[in-house]
């Protein structure tokens, strides 16, 4: 069954510190991946997503995101943080366009002002 | 505006108790989704439903049941053989099933009294 993991469960770095966000999945054909932010009481929204094409997708509020195949990896990164980057962050994997799809367990990422 | 309305926020059963979380969506969209979040192990869906009258078992299904009468509702019961029930409800849809999850709703929270 396809898996997705988040390396960190918790993440604290201070503003203007540089965020790197690992997920990893399991399944090893054709995906399509997302990255998806909670913030405090607030909806879950979409992020980024990648479907094909260049591997490093840009996405809302400076967020970026590699996709490296041979890693079965699809990081998350930002240059420069902000307080009110202050959430919970999911990766999510869908195999086949839109089957199967399964999100990993979440990375709480707390930024100091 | 347009969204998914979850309702109630907060919900408490007792045991042996049938509980009914709703959602409701004005969007138009086809395919609706049930995911439950437990802490560390991010979203793990329920059911889903890729058009009326038709709904499908997700990951973790025993214990739940869903309808789809409407296309712009989709109750989830909680019956009193899911024995682990605490948790936070998600609901989520989509354009169509080929599509990720585009609009989540606030949530409800299910507690055991």
């Amino acid at each position: 069954a396809q898996s997705v993991s988040q390396h960190n469960h918790h993440v604290i770095l201070s503003e203007a510190a540089s965020l790197e966000l690992g997920c990893n999945y399991s399944y090893g054909g054709t995906v399509n991946l997302f990255w998806y932010v909670q913030y405090p009481g607030q909806h879950l929204q979409l992020l980024l997503k990648y479907f094909s094409g260049d591997p490093l997708v840009k996405g809302i509020k400076g967020f970026e995101a590699e996709f490296i195949k041979s890693k079965f990896s699809f990081n998350l990164r930002k240059p420069s943080v902000q307080w009110s980057d202050t959430a919970e962050y999911f990766c999510a994997v869908t195999q086949n366009y839109g089957q199967n799809f399964v999100f990993g367990p979440g990375t709480r990422l707390s930024v100091l002002p | 505006d347009g969204g998914i309305t979850q309702s109630p926020k907060y919900l408490f059963r007792k045991e042996g108790q049938n509980v009914t979380l709703s959602c409701e969506q004005n969007l138009n969209h086809d395919a609706m989704y049930w995911y439950r979040q437990d802490p560390g192990q991010g979203l793990r869906l329920i059911y889903y439903s890729q058009i009326v009258n038709d709904f499908q078992k997700g990951d973790i299904a025993e214990g739940y049941s869903v309808s789809r009468e409407k296309k712009e509702s989709f109750p989830l019961t909680v019956t009193s053989a899911q024995k682990n029930p605490t948790a936070f409800y998600l609901c989520a849809s989509s354009i169509s099933r080929d599509h990720q999850p585009q609009h989540f709703g606030d949530g409800t929270r299910l507690s055991i009294l």
